[in-house]
């Protein structure tokens, strides 16, 4: 089965610098990969997704990923983070047939 | 457009009490499905539904019931409470269960068991 692993728990970024949370995944063939953000109380919502092609893609709310399959690895970036963007990020795989699996999660928090 | 709608937002139990969180969607997407949230672990799947009639077990099934009569509903039965079921649970559908179908998520139930 996939599995998915984001190294940083916990990042905090000044707003105005840029930032890059990681994701790692473990999956036998090209997967799927995407992106959520969770605002407090909210549930999650889609960033991004890359299924073929490009190897970067574009989201809303000024966010891009970045797949590199030599490194297994599906980072997501922004170049200037804004105090709305404190939430927490998941990344996510998605097999064939086998649903989708989720990182445990990296908490994003923004100073003034 | 409601999309995914859960029921209730909060809620308290004590143990070996029983209860319903309900799901319903208004996007005609024949996949549901039901993750728990719990710090570190991010989202773990305990069922899903590739249609009406059809469930089968995720990550985490134990403690937990499903079924799916209709095409909108996915109701998520516990049917004796226990404090390791205290978590955040979302309700999950999407098109299909193939992994290319991003999921849409309703906002949650805070469940606690004491």
């Amino acid at each position: 089965a996939q599995s998915v692993t984001q190294p940083d728990i916990h990042i905090t970024v000044s707003e105005g610098a840029s930032l890059e949370l990681r994701c790692n995944y473990s999956y036998g063939a090209t997967p799927y990969l995407f992106w959520y953000v969770q605002s407090p109380g909210q549930g999650l919502q889609l960033l991004l997704k890359y299924f073929s092609g490009d190897t970067l893609v574009q989201g809303i709310k000024g966010f891009e990923a970045e797949f590199k399959r030599s490194q297994s690895s599906f980072n997501l970036r922004k170049p200037s983070v804004h105090w709305s963007d404190a939430a927490e990020y998941f990344c996510a795989v998605g097999a064939v047939f086998d649903g989708m699996r989720f990182g445990a999660g990296t908490r994003l928090t923004v100073k003034p | 457009n409601a999309g995914v709608t859960q029921t209730p937002k909060f809620q308290v139990l004590k143990t070996g009490q029983s209860m319903t969180l309900q799901c319903a969607q208004d996007m005609n997407h024949e996949y549901m499905s039901w993750y728990r949230q719990d710090p570190g672990m991010g989202l773990r799947l305990i069922h899903y539904s590739v249609g009406a009639g059809i469930t089968d077990q995720g990550e985490v099934p134990n403690g937990y019931n499903v079924s799916r009569s209709t095409t909108e509903d996915f109701p998520l039965r516990l049917l004796s409470a226990a404090p390791s079921q205290t978590s955040v649970y979302f309700c999950a559908s999407s098109y299909s269960k193939q992994g290319s179908s991003p999921l849409h998520f309703g906002n949650g139930t805070r469940l606690t068991v004491t």
